[in-house]
């Protein structure tokens, strides 16, 4: 599975929104790109995921770049409840196998 | 949404004793599941996958003679911890993937904290 490479950590306005850049500039052309998130001493929460289209959920947007290299994580109007780390995972569709290998994340601190 | 639960939520054991963790797809049937171990202030690594009804694959430096995990329904799946020593004590996570056609996301566990005295 292609490495991705995040900046360690970021901080947010309560309310503005929050972009979450990722870069993954090795990904195969079947590996989609996934974010996660770790809320303190839980498991990761699934957030979106998407192969070459934007994709929007209730959630958050995920803008992936024409020539996929890179992705970016939208969260339109961040909470203190968004303080989480946050994981840029690109893994083969699973019916082809593929694990989550998790990297270091995003330490994504929102402040009031 | 799928729910994943796992069980115990903490455990607090002695060094030499073996620990089991349970973890179950709650309204959604898995044929592969996940563990993870979480070291404080790092990422999760993941240890093994589980398939229904087949022996576990294990990552590259996990003791599978240590860690033993079985996976007997499309629901459940179990770690044994066996002669557990402090350096252990970990956040034990596991995921589950549900089957081909429905979702393709894989969804987690609220983990397991092992301390080893």
């Amino acid at each position: 599975d292609a490495k991705t490479t995040q900046p360690p950590s970021m901080d947010c306005a309560e309310g503005r929104a929050a972009n979450l850049p990722c870069n993954h500039s090795t990904i195969s052309g079947n590996e989609y790109v996934y974010w996660y998130r770790q809320i303190h001493s839980q498991g990761p929460q699934y957030i979106i995921h998407g192969l070459k289209n934007n994709e929007t959920n209730e959630m958050a947007s995920l803008i992936i770049t024409e020539d996929r290299k890179s992705s970016t994580l939208i969260l339109p109007h961040a909470t203190l409840r968004d303080t989480a780390v946050y994981y840029c995972i690109v893994r083969a569709d699973y019916n082809q196998g593929g694990k989550l290998i998790f990297g270091q994340g995003t330490e994504l601190s929102v402040k009031p | 949404g799928a729910v994943v639960s796992q069980h115990p939520s903490w455990v607090i054991c002695k060094s030499g004793t073996s620990v089991k963790i349970e973890c179950r797809s709650l309204d959604f049937q898995a044929t592969t599941m996940f563990w993870y171990r979480q070291f404080p202030k790092q990422s999760l690594m993941l240890m093994a996958t589980s398939n229904e009804g087949s022996k576990a694959t294990y990552e590259q430096g996990v003791e599978k003679d240590k860690f033993l995990i079985n996976h007997a329904s499309l629901t459940l799946s179990t770690l044994t911890v066996t002669s557990a020593h402090p350096e252990d004590s970990s956040f034990y996570i596991c995921s589950a993937q549900p089957l081909a056609g429905t979702y393709n996301e894989q969804f987690f566990g609220p983990g397991t904290r092992l301390t080893v005295l």
